[in-house]
């Protein structure tokens, strides 16, 4: 069976520090895989998704940046994050192909001080 | 106006109660419809995935869409403590190429079904 994994679950940093956030899943080969953020009474937003190495798609212009080295790899970096980043994040997957559901981790919960 | 609508709640039942769960759309062209189930501090949780109109049912779970209504809903049957979490519902345009598989989601309803 597929899984999917987030790290770390929870995370503080200071403000102008750099971030890297990362999701890995197993069990399927060529996911789809996309980044959310989810803010308290705001739902979730797409921030970027991918359909294969080195294909970045963003939704939204901001801080943030997304690669995808690997196969079943995605990360979520900044180079120097702003107190308007903090949030929980979410990686999702998706088997390849369109219109398919999509399968979340556990997020990582990021504090910016 | 949101894409998206969805009651926050919070929503409390008792335990065995029917709950009935709602989210309305703007967009006529959504064609897939989710639910998701989301504990606290977790990821969300894919409980049901349904295309079009109609209805689908898993359990003590249904979900209904009406496209004519821009409305779909998620029920719950003989409903459980355990039930207690943030519901989410989802929609995206379907069609081919990443871009469609885009989910828009509402902004969840907190369910708490009291023992």
């Amino acid at each position: 069976s597929q899984t999917i994994h987030q790290w770390p679950a929870t995370l503080v940093q200071p403000v102008g520090s750099p971030l890297s956030l990362e999701c890995t899943v197993e069990g399927t080969s060529n996911p789809n895989l996309y980044w959310y953020r989810q803010a308290a009474g705001r739902g979730l937003q797409l921030l970027f998704y991918s359909v294969g190495i080195g294909q970045i798609s963003s939704e939204v212009p901001q801080n943030l940046s997304a690669s995808r080295p690997q196969d079943r790899q995605f990360i979520l970096s900044s180079k120097k994050l702003l107190l308007s980043d903090s949030g929980f994040y979410l990686c999702a997957w998706s088997a390849p192909g369109s219109n398919q559901p999509q399968h979340f981790g556990d997020g990582t919960r990021l504090s910016i001080l | 106006q949101k894409e998206v609508e969805q009651d926050p709640g919070p929503l409390s039942v008792p335990e065995g109660a029917i709950v009935s769960l709602n989210c309305t759309y703007s967009n006529s062209a959504f064609q897939y419809f989710m639910w998701y189930r989301q504990y606290s501090r977790k990821g969300p949780e894919l409980l049901m995935y349904t295309y079009s109109s109609g209805n689908k049912e898993d359990g003590r779970f249904t979900a209904q869409v009406d496209k004519s209504s821009k409305y779909i809903s998620l029920f719950i049957r003989d409903s459980q403590p355990s039930d207690s979490a943030t519901y989410l519902c989802a929609m995206s345009l379907g069609g081919y190429g990443g871009a469609t598989n885009k989910l828009i989601f509402g902004t969840g309803t907190l369910l708490a079904v009291q023992p």
